[in-house]
């Protein structure tokens, strides 16, 4: 079963609009992680925003908030006033932290294009 | 800011060959992970070192497949007899400033792309 699932194989959104990514996760483990991070088409990854699952405030970095619905396990992404450099793949990842691992687990991603 | 620096940023090498992947993680950090991207799919997993050794690694890091951390600052990933399926973008990452380290994120490299000829 898939751990994470991004659902939007691709997204498109006018400059300076807002657009939500959708993420949904699947997990027993009562603490857990959950991180987005955005890769250009220049390949690095870049982390931009964490939530930890007991965490009661959604996670906000300026133009990024985290819309956190625990019973509904999913952890959107809201990026808001788009910006033309907002153009690239998103992921979604997951930590499980029982057992002490750290290892991250990514959804398939979405490629979002900003429109000018 | 401090970054975790990868070399080299793209390596070719035939098929059956050794290849080193070199990583210089963040200088405060004590976790560090290897994870890869083959073309157009997710990333994925592949092993993670705490205190000199593996923590875990996955179904992807067979025997081919080594870490080691040769000095107090680089963390490398051998892989020992390259294949074609081999060929991906591979991350380093680094985080954990502490025993627990869950709210604190991993920060990646910029990658080096393996292509396996």
């Amino acid at each position: 079963a898939q751990k994470i699932t991004q659902t939007q194989p691709g997204m498109f959104v006018q400059e300076k609009e807002a657009v939500t990514l959708d993420c949904t996760y699947d997990t027993s483990d009562p603490s857990y992680g959950l991180f987005w991070y955005k890769q250009p088409s220049s390949g690095e990854m870049i982390f931009l925003i964490y939530q930890g699952s007991y965490d009661q405030q959604n996670a906000t970095e300026g133009r990024y908030s985290l819309n956190f619905q625990k019973a509904r396990k999913s952890a959107n992404l809201v990026i808001s006033a788009s910006q033309l450099g907002d153009s690239a793949m998103y992921f979604c990842a997951m930590r499980e932290v029982s057992g002490g691992y750290n290892k991250l687990i990514f959804g398939a991603g979405t490629r979002l294009a900003v429109h000018p | 800011e401090p970054e975790v620096t990868q070399t080299p940023s793209h390596q070719v090498t035939q098929m059956g060959q050794e290849v080193i992947l070199r990583c210089v993680p963040i200088s405060n950090h004590l976790y560090f992970y290897w994870y890869r991207q083959i073309l157009g799919q997710k990333v994925e997993f592949l092993v993670s070192f705490y205190n000199n050794e593996i923590s875990e690694k996955s179904e992807i890091f067979d025997d081919q497949f080594s870490v080691e951390r040769p000095d107090g600052s680089n963390f490398t990933l051998k892989i020992r007899s390259t294949k074609l399926e081999d060929s991906a973008m591979y991350f380093c990452a680094s985080s954990g400033t502490g025993l627990v380290s869950g709210d604190q994120p991993q920060h990646f490299g910029d990658g080096t792309r393996l292509s396996i000829l």
